[in-house]
């Protein structure tokens, strides 16, 4: 099974700020990265798909970007409503979902 | 505008049976490989079950820890998915998710409870 090792578990910033979220898998996933955003009591939301395609209706401050094993979602210029607790799912091989990052605001 | 909706979430005792429903709109769902994915008290998101379409034999698959507990079926006449839970355990309880379309499409969950 694939694993996915999400880092950090908690990230504080300050509107403005880029922000980078990581995701390492246990072995080459082929760019079968998903990066969803979750606001407390909601559902999870895609906002990127396969490593860099951002989803409709996205902001394009977020992207992705990586190949192999390492992955990353940047927000470039942070924003007050980005404040959330964010996953990458790799679904290359079976379907993993990193622990997760909870962003706030500092 | 796509619509999941799952139903069917509720307190149960251990060793019991639950069923739960995701009924959808706004998508061709015929074509779409459909899954359950839960989140745990603590948020940790896990898949749980896929079943494909027709053109790939409704092929089902599921994570280690429910195989032969859980089954996961589909209705394309009702545009519907399942998820039958059975010998229920306390660590099944969690945030149930239906979503589809490569995890684009995620209802607003369903909470089941396991506990005595």
């Amino acid at each position: 099974d694939i694993q996915m090792t999400q880092s950090p578990s908690f990230l504080s910033a300050t509107v403005g700020d880029r922000v980078t979220i990581n995701c390492k898998a246990s072995q080459n996933i082929n760019k079968y990265l998903n990066w969803y955003q979750q606001k407390l009591g909601e559902a999870p939301k895609r906002l990127i798909y396969n490593t860099n395609s951002l989803q409709t209706g996205i902001p394009s401050r977020f992207s992705g970007s990586g190949s192999g094993t390492d992955y990353t979602l940047t927000i470039s210029s942070l924003q007050p409503e980005d404040v959330a607790t964010y996953f990458c799912l790799q679904h290359n091989s079976g379907n993993t979902f990193g622990a997760g990052t909870k962003l706030e605001l500092k | 505008e796509v619509q999941l909706v799952e139903t069917g979430g509720g307190l149960v005792q251990p060793g019991k049976s639950l069923k739960l429903t995701c009924a959808t709109s706004g998508f061709t769902f015929s074509t779409a490989w459909m899954h359950w994915v839960r989140q745990s008290p603590e948020k940790r998101l896990e898949w749980i079950a896929r079943i494909k379409d027709k053109s790939n034999n409704y092929a089902t698959d599921y994570v280690e820890s429910v195989k032969g507990r859980f089954t996961i079926s589909r209705d394309d006449s009702k545009s519907s998915v399942y998820l039958q839970m059975n010998s229920l355990k306390e660590e099944d309880t969690a945030t149930y998710y239906c979503t589809g379309s490569w995890f684009a499409y995620w209802g607003q969950g369903t909470l089941v409870t396991v506990s005595s």
